[in-house]
Protein backbone atom coordinates (compact mmCIF):
# COMPACT_ATOMS: atom_id res chain seq x y z
CA UNK A 1 0.00 0.00 0.00
CA UNK A 2 1.12 3.31 -0.67
CA UNK A 3 2.20 6.12 1.87
CA UNK A 4 3.24 9.93 2.29
CA UNK A 5 5.55 10.58 5.08
CA UNK A 6 5.81 14.46 5.41
CA UNK A 7 8.75 15.05 8.56
CA UNK A 8 8.17 18.59 9.12
CA UNK A 9 4.57 19.47 11.10
CA UNK A 10 5.46 22.93 11.42
CA UNK A 11 8.00 25.30 9.44
CA UNK A 12 8.24 28.98 10.31
CA UNK A 13 10.28 31.16 7.55
CA UNK A 14 11.05 34.88 6.98
CA UNK A 15 8.99 36.87 4.38
CA UNK A 16 11.16 36.94 1.35
CA UNK A 17 13.31 33.58 2.52
CA UNK A 18 13.35 30.17 0.51
CA UNK A 19 11.32 27.47 1.57
CA UNK A 20 11.65 23.63 1.57
CA UNK A 21 8.90 21.23 2.08
CA UNK A 22 9.60 17.82 2.48
CA UNK A 23 7.93 14.99 1.08
CA UNK A 24 8.89 11.27 1.13
CA UNK A 25 6.32 8.58 -0.43
CA UNK A 26 5.98 4.89 -0.74
CA UNK A 27 4.27 3.26 -4.01
CA UNK A 28 5.32 0.51 -6.03
CA UNK A 29 4.84 1.87 -9.25
CA UNK A 30 5.85 5.14 -11.28
CA UNK A 31 3.70 7.74 -8.70
CA UNK A 32 1.02 10.13 -9.49
CA UNK A 33 2.68 12.79 -7.16
CA UNK A 34 0.95 16.34 -6.44
CA UNK A 35 1.16 19.03 -3.75
CA UNK A 36 -2.14 20.82 -2.08
CA UNK A 37 -2.13 23.97 0.19
CA UNK A 38 -5.16 24.28 2.49
CA UNK A 39 -5.43 27.93 3.71
CA UNK A 40 -7.59 28.13 7.00
CA UNK A 41 -10.92 27.26 6.49
CA UNK A 42 -10.79 26.35 2.93
CA UNK A 43 -10.79 23.58 0.78
CA UNK A 44 -7.54 22.09 -0.98
CA UNK A 45 -5.92 23.70 -3.89
CA UNK A 46 -3.80 22.09 -6.42
CA UNK A 47 -0.26 23.55 -6.36
CA UNK A 48 1.11 21.04 -9.00
CA UNK A 49 1.18 17.75 -10.07
CA UNK A 50 3.82 15.12 -11.68
CA UNK A 51 2.88 12.41 -13.75
CA UNK A 52 5.55 11.27 -15.86
CA UNK A 53 8.27 13.29 -17.79
CA UNK A 54 10.39 16.21 -16.40
CA UNK A 55 11.29 15.00 -12.87
CA UNK A 56 11.28 19.61 -12.36
CA UNK A 57 7.52 20.78 -12.49
CA UNK A 58 6.48 23.96 -12.09
CA UNK A 59 3.04 25.00 -10.25
CA UNK A 60 0.85 27.85 -9.14
CA UNK A 61 2.13 31.08 -6.86
CA UNK A 62 5.50 30.40 -7.97
CA UNK A 63 6.12 26.65 -6.13
CA UNK A 64 8.16 24.00 -7.94
CA UNK A 65 8.70 20.35 -6.93
CA UNK A 66 11.61 18.29 -7.83
CA UNK A 67 10.19 14.10 -8.37
CA UNK A 68 13.89 12.05 -7.34
CA UNK A 69 13.19 8.78 -7.57
CA UNK A 70 15.95 7.08 -5.83
CA UNK A 71 15.56 9.02 -2.99
CA UNK A 72 11.18 8.43 -3.10
CA UNK A 73 11.02 12.36 -2.72
CA UNK A 74 8.63 14.62 -4.24
CA UNK A 75 10.34 17.85 -1.89
CA UNK A 76 8.37 21.53 -2.63
CA UNK A 77 10.24 24.66 -2.75
CA UNK A 78 9.70 28.09 -3.47
CA UNK A 79 12.93 30.29 -3.71
CA UNK A 80 10.60 33.59 -2.16
CA UNK A 81 8.18 33.36 0.45
CA UNK A 82 5.19 35.70 0.84
CA UNK A 83 3.27 36.07 3.62
CA UNK A 84 0.21 35.35 1.72
CA UNK A 85 1.89 31.34 1.47
CA UNK A 86 0.98 30.87 5.06
CA UNK A 87 -1.03 27.95 4.99
CA UNK A 88 -0.92 23.85 5.68
CA UNK A 89 0.77 22.24 2.80
CA UNK A 90 -0.45 18.66 1.99
CA UNK A 91 1.77 16.05 -0.29
CA UNK A 92 -0.18 13.38 -2.14
CA UNK A 93 0.62 9.88 -4.15
CA UNK A 94 -2.05 8.61 -6.20
CA UNK A 95 -2.75 5.26 -7.25
CA UNK A 96 -5.57 3.63 -9.36
CA UNK A 97 -8.77 2.21 -7.44
CA UNK A 98 -10.36 -1.56 -9.05
CA UNK A 99 -12.28 -0.33 -11.75
CA UNK A 100 -11.38 3.25 -12.29
CA UNK A 101 -10.43 6.50 -10.38
CA UNK A 102 -7.70 7.52 -8.14
CA UNK A 103 -7.25 7.34 -4.59
CA UNK A 104 -5.20 10.05 -3.31
CA UNK A 105 -3.17 8.99 -0.17
CA UNK A 106 -1.89 12.14 1.56
CA UNK A 107 0.74 12.85 4.43
CA UNK A 108 -0.37 14.41 7.53
CA UNK A 109 0.50 18.17 6.33
CA UNK A 110 2.97 20.81 6.85
CA UNK A 111 1.67 24.02 8.82
CA UNK A 112 3.66 26.77 7.26
CA UNK A 113 4.31 30.35 8.88
CA UNK A 114 5.77 33.25 7.50
CA UNK A 115 7.02 35.99 9.91
CA UNK A 116 7.20 39.95 8.50
CA UNK B 1 -18.12 27.23 -13.28
CA UNK B 2 -18.57 27.09 -9.48
CA UNK B 3 -16.60 24.32 -9.48
CA UNK B 4 -17.26 21.80 -6.73
CA UNK B 5 -19.94 22.94 -4.29
CA UNK B 6 -21.16 21.44 -0.82
CA UNK B 7 -23.39 22.07 1.52
CA UNK B 8 -23.86 23.29 4.44
CA UNK B 9 -20.44 24.36 5.55
CA UNK B 10 -21.01 23.37 9.22
CA UNK B 11 -23.50 20.97 10.93
CA UNK B 12 -23.77 19.78 14.88
CA UNK B 13 -25.39 16.46 15.07
CA UNK B 14 -26.64 14.63 18.29
CA UNK B 15 -25.65 11.11 18.66
CA UNK B 16 -27.93 8.55 16.30
CA UNK B 17 -29.04 11.41 14.14
CA UNK B 18 -28.97 11.29 10.58
CA UNK B 19 -27.85 13.79 8.00
CA UNK B 20 -27.26 13.86 4.29
CA UNK B 21 -23.85 16.55 3.13
CA UNK B 22 -24.89 17.59 -0.15
CA UNK B 23 -21.80 17.72 -3.04
CA UNK B 24 -22.41 18.81 -6.66
CA UNK B 25 -20.02 19.81 -9.57
CA UNK B 26 -20.19 21.59 -12.60
CA UNK B 27 -17.47 20.39 -14.59
CA UNK B 28 -18.72 16.90 -16.00
CA UNK B 29 -16.13 14.60 -13.92
CA UNK B 30 -16.79 11.42 -14.14
CA UNK B 31 -15.09 10.73 -11.16
CA UNK B 32 -15.90 11.74 -7.74
CA UNK B 33 -14.74 11.57 -4.12
CA UNK B 34 -15.58 11.64 -0.33
CA UNK B 35 -12.61 12.17 2.29
CA UNK B 36 -12.68 12.86 5.81
CA UNK B 37 -9.97 15.02 7.48
CA UNK B 38 -9.56 14.55 11.16
CA UNK B 39 -6.79 17.00 13.22
CA UNK B 40 -3.12 16.42 12.55
CA UNK B 41 -4.19 13.94 9.45
CA UNK B 42 -4.36 13.52 5.91
CA UNK B 43 -7.67 13.24 4.33
CA UNK B 44 -9.11 9.43 4.21
CA UNK B 45 -11.30 7.96 1.28
CA UNK B 46 -14.42 7.49 2.44
CA UNK B 47 -16.36 6.22 -0.93
CA UNK B 48 -15.89 7.35 -4.75
CA UNK B 49 -17.81 6.84 -8.04
CA UNK B 50 -15.99 6.12 -11.09
CA UNK B 51 -20.00 7.65 -12.63
CA UNK B 52 -23.61 7.51 -12.63
CA UNK B 53 -24.83 4.37 -10.77
CA UNK B 54 -21.56 3.61 -9.84
CA UNK B 55 -20.10 3.20 -6.34
CA UNK B 56 -17.64 2.18 -4.25
CA UNK B 57 -15.45 1.84 -1.04
CA UNK B 58 -12.06 3.78 0.04
CA UNK B 59 -10.43 3.18 2.86
CA UNK B 60 -12.90 4.44 5.96
CA UNK B 61 -16.77 3.69 4.74
CA UNK B 62 -18.03 2.43 8.09
CA UNK B 63 -20.81 4.18 9.08
CA UNK B 64 -21.40 6.13 5.93
CA UNK B 65 -23.65 5.52 2.35
CA UNK B 66 -23.39 7.13 -0.93
CA UNK B 67 -25.03 7.02 -4.44
CA UNK B 68 -24.57 8.86 -7.64
CA UNK B 69 -27.82 8.92 -9.62
CA UNK B 70 -26.76 11.88 -11.57
CA UNK B 71 -23.01 12.84 -12.86
CA UNK B 72 -23.34 16.29 -11.33
CA UNK B 73 -24.44 14.97 -7.30
CA UNK B 74 -22.72 12.24 -5.24
CA UNK B 75 -24.35 13.03 -1.57
CA UNK B 76 -23.03 11.27 1.26
CA UNK B 77 -25.53 9.82 3.62
CA UNK B 78 -24.89 9.61 7.50
CA UNK B 79 -27.48 6.98 9.48
CA UNK B 80 -26.60 7.14 13.06
CA UNK B 81 -24.36 9.53 13.80
CA UNK B 82 -21.76 8.49 16.47
CA UNK B 83 -18.93 10.84 18.07
CA UNK B 84 -16.05 9.26 15.91
CA UNK B 85 -17.12 10.76 13.23
CA UNK B 86 -16.51 14.37 14.33
CA UNK B 87 -14.76 16.04 11.45
CA UNK B 88 -14.36 18.18 8.17
CA UNK B 89 -15.46 16.26 5.11
CA UNK B 90 -14.53 17.27 1.71
CA UNK B 91 -15.90 16.15 -1.51
CA UNK B 92 -13.84 16.19 -4.90
CA UNK B 93 -13.88 15.71 -8.74
CA UNK B 94 -11.96 14.59 -11.25
CA UNK B 95 -12.50 14.30 -15.30
CA UNK B 96 -9.94 11.24 -15.58
CA UNK B 97 -8.98 8.29 -13.42
CA UNK B 98 -5.88 9.38 -12.82
CA UNK B 99 -6.13 13.23 -13.05
CA UNK B 100 -5.84 15.99 -10.55
CA UNK B 101 -8.66 15.74 -7.94
CA UNK B 102 -11.11 19.54 -7.71
CA UNK B 103 -12.16 20.06 -3.97
CA UNK B 104 -15.03 21.51 -2.15
CA UNK B 105 -14.60 23.87 0.48
CA UNK B 106 -15.93 21.52 3.45
CA UNK B 107 -18.38 20.58 5.93
CA UNK B 108 -17.36 20.81 9.45
CA UNK B 109 -19.37 18.57 11.01
CA UNK B 110 -20.08 18.24 15.20
CA UNK B 111 -21.47 15.22 16.74
CA UNK B 112 -22.15 15.59 20.07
Amino acid sequence: AQSVTQPDIHITVSEGASLELRCNYSYGATPYLFWYVQSPGQGLQLLLKYFSGDTLVQGIKGFEAEFKRSQSSFNLRKPSVHWSDAAEYFCAVGAELTGGGNKLTFGTGTQLKVEL
Amino acid sequence: NAGVTQTPKFRILKIGQSMTLQCTQDMNHNYMYWYRQDPGMGLKLIYYSVGAGITDKGEVPNGYNVSRSTTEDFPLRLELAAPSQTSVYFCASSYAGAGEQYFGPGTRLTVT
